[in-house]
């Protein structure tokens, strides 16, 4: 059972434009989502998060967009750099797990320049 | 600062064999977690351990596979009879309690089952 989803396994953007990662979930315990950026060779790395009572979270050119009725967030960065290339993970938090976080598959973003 | 840390970073072994790993979190951080990552899939959560709480065992795939932590410090992984269906790469990640959830991960060690 995924519960959290992340249906594009691969997305290629041209330098400077926008790239938008997407995500769906299905249990609606959960209260709090975070995304992940791994490169190769290397554990994720985190990136931004949002609160289940926020809709939208700006850091620079990271913005995360939560619509909980949907059960749908996305990440946005604008504008993408090619350093931006790397596998995107969306994880979300249960309101009674503690910390534990559970992962989509991730999405492989290439900027390409 | 130090990051965490994983040991080792490549692992090979043979069919049968019992492997171990090793995690030294970010010193401070209370929660330590397990995850694995078989190729082309996403983390799978295995195991979380939180100060001196019983541990949440709840993601281990079979009795083959165990954990422990010494306090707040290093944990270790242990696979026993390892199966070529255990070759996946093996994270660890650790975190702050009490309202922080971002998880700061190692850089994995990638377990070969031949």
């Amino acid at each position: 059972d995924q519960q959290v989803k992340q249906n594009s396994p691969s997305l290629s953007v041209q330098e400077g434009r926008i790239s938008i990662l997407n995500c769906d979930y299905t249990n609606s315990m959960f209260d709090y989502f975070l995304w992940y950026k791994k490169y190769p060779a290397e554990g994720p790395t985190f990136l931004i998060s949002i609160s289940s009572i926020k809709d939208k979270n700006e850091d620079g050119r990271f913005t995360v967009f939560l619509n909980k009725s949907a059960k749908h967030l996305s990440l946005h960065i604008v504008p993408s750099q090619p350093g931006d290339s790397a596998v995107y993970f969306c994880a979300a938090k249960e309101e009674t797990s503690g910390s534990r976080l559970t992962f989509g598959e991730g999405t492989q973003l290439t900027v390409n320049p | 600062g130090a990051g965490v840390s994983q040991s080792p970073s490549n692992k090979v072994t043979e069919k049968g064999k019992d492997v171990e790993l090793r995690c030294d979190p970010i010193s401070g951080h209370t929660a330590l977690y397990w995850y694995r990552q078989r190729l082309g899939q996403g983390l799978e959560f295995l195991i979380y351990f939180q100060g001196n709480s019983a541990p949440d065992k709840s993601g281990l795939p079979s009795d083959r596979f165990s954990a422990e932590r010494t306090g707040e410090s290093v944990s270790t992984l242990t696979i026993q009879r390892t199966q070529q269906e255990d070759s996946a790469v093996y994270l660890c990640a650790s975190s702050f309690t009490g309202g922080w959830y971002e998880q700061y991960f190692g850089p994995g060690t990638r377990l070969t089952v031949t």
